[in-house]
């Protein structure tokens, strides 16, 4: 069963500094890889999906790669601002499957203070 | 405007009670999902739905139940056997093509007196 790891759980910076979240997933065979961005007590919002060919996105001063053979991807957010401040979760979508099911990881919680 | 809808946004009932979820969208999507999510923790699934009068358990369905008799409906019951119900349930959907991703609802908080 795959299972998704996200380091670090929480991360507090001051306003401007650039910033690194990662994702781990156990299972390589991955039809393709989303960062969402969930505020406090809401639903999710997708921020970049990365299909399994693929080695990078970017959306703004949002930019994520994904290393499918090794397991990993990393969110990079350049600049960061306060109005930045949330929890980011990664979630992959299986290969070989037509259902479109996540596992999404525990997410990283993000603070960023002026 | 389309989207997904969650009704009601906090929810609280008593210990031993069935109580419904709600979960509607308006974006034509064939596929439709239920999560739970607890403090500090990922999104798990419940339930999902790839077409009307079709759905099958996910990871944590024990407790709960599901019905789609309609493309844009997809509630949620949460029965009294789920031992700890108290938790932020979401719904999303997905349309049947690109992009592929999964919209989400604005989540229902649930808490068991």
């Amino acid at each position: 069963k795959q299972e998704v790891t996200q380091i670090p759980a929480a991360l507090s910076v001051p306003e401007g500094e650039n910033l690194v979240l990662n994702c781990s997933f156990t299972d390589s065979a991955i039809y393709n890889l989303q960062w969402f961005r969930q505020d406090p007590g809401k639903g999710l919002t997708s921020l970049l999906l990365i299909q399994s060919s693929q080695r990078e996105q970017t959306s703004g001063r949002l930019n994520a790669s994904l290393d499918k053979s090794s397991g990993r991807s990393t969110l990079y957010i350049a600049a960061s601002q306060p109005g930045d401040s949330a929890t980011y979760l990664c979630a992959v979508r299986q290969g070989g499957s037509t259902l479109g099911r996540l596992y999404f990881g525990r997410g990283t919680q993000l603070t960023v203070w002026p | 405007d389309g989207g997904i809808t969650q009704s009601p946004k906090y929810l609280f009932r008593k210990e031993g009670q069935n109580v419904t979820l709600s979960c509607e969208q308006n974006l034509n999507h064939d596929a439709m999902y239920w999560y739970r999510q607890d403090p500090g923790q990922g999104l798990r699934l419940i339930y999902y739905s790839q077409i009307v009068n079709d759905f099958q358990k996910g990871d944590i369905a024990e407790g709960y139940s599901v019905s789609r008799e309609k493309k844009e409906s997809f509630p949620l019951t949460v029965t009294s056997a789920q031992k700890n119900p108290t938790a932020f349930y979401l719904c999303a959907s997905r349309p049947g093509g690109s992009p592929d991703t999964q919209y989400f609802g604005p989540g229902t908080r649930l808490t068991v007196l």
